[in-house]
């Protein structure tokens, strides 16, 4: 069984452009939730969805976006990038959101903004 | 609001010795689970082991046990007989809506494992 894939696994960008980060599943899964890691603030929540609709969101500014198509894969926009924005995204995955459900994550986008 | 305390930046342990990770939590919600997680140099976080906050007895994953103290609101991970594999960064993790799946981290400990 595949596990969570995130592509890219590495991205660089520059300041001011936006960026696409995508997101796919375990197969059956329809929870995915997206996480900046970064060394100074650690593992922060950015967003939740659930059947193609925002759960939940995190304390991110509105430049942080995010969908979930109908296969459940997913894709967080992050608009006119700050050097700040350079971090670790992972996507994390969960068969159901009942609350002693694992999330199984990615490897992570390694996103370097320059 | 959840919060995740992990005093412990870095720890050294003995190949196959035992080793003790803390987490303490705070939170005003009843019902909660705890997670553990492990992230290596490659960046994945890997799912260890669970806890209920009504789960009368600790949880065990093979190597993984997890230390529940309800009233200290304590969580910490026990890792027997350690390997080299295990050095890597761990997280403890709090989830407590049923109705969404988010996680409240730890700032994590870095084990490292000597030969």
């Amino acid at each position: 069984k595949a596990g969570v894939t995130q592509t890219p696994r590495y991205l660089i960008k520059t300041r001011g452009q936006q960026v696409t980060l995508s997101c796919s599943p375990i197969s059956g899964h329809r929870s995915v939730s997206w996480y900046q890691q970064t060394p100074g603030q650690g593992l922060q929540f950015l967003f939740e969805y659930f059947s193609e609709t925002q759960r939940n969101k995190g304390n991110f500014p509105g430049r942080f976006s995010g969908r979930q198509f109908s296969n459940s894969r997913s894709e967080m926009n992050v608009s006119t990038l700050e050097l700040g924005d350079s971090a670790l995204y992972l996507c994390a995955s969960s068969l159901s959101r009942e609350r002693n459900t694992e999330a199984f994550f990615g490897q992570g986008t390694r996103l370097t903004v320059v | 609001a959840q919060k995740i305390t992990q005093t412990q930046p870095g720890m050294f342990v003995q190949e196959k010795e035992a080793v003790t990770l803390d987490c303490t939590y705070d939170t005003s919600d009843q019902s909660y689970g705890l997670f553990w997680y492990k992230q290596p140099s490659s960046g994945e976080m890997i799912f260890l082991i669970y806890q209920g906050s009504y789960d009368e007895q600790n949880a065990t994953e093979g190597r993984y046990s997890l230390n529940f103290q309800k009233a200290r609101k304590s969580a910490n991970l026990v890792i027997s007989a350690s390997q080299l594999g295990d050095s890597a960064m761990y997280f403890c993790a709090m989830r407590v809506e049923a109705g969404s799946y988010q996680l409240t981290f730890g700032k994590g400990t870095k084990l490292s494992v000597i030969p």
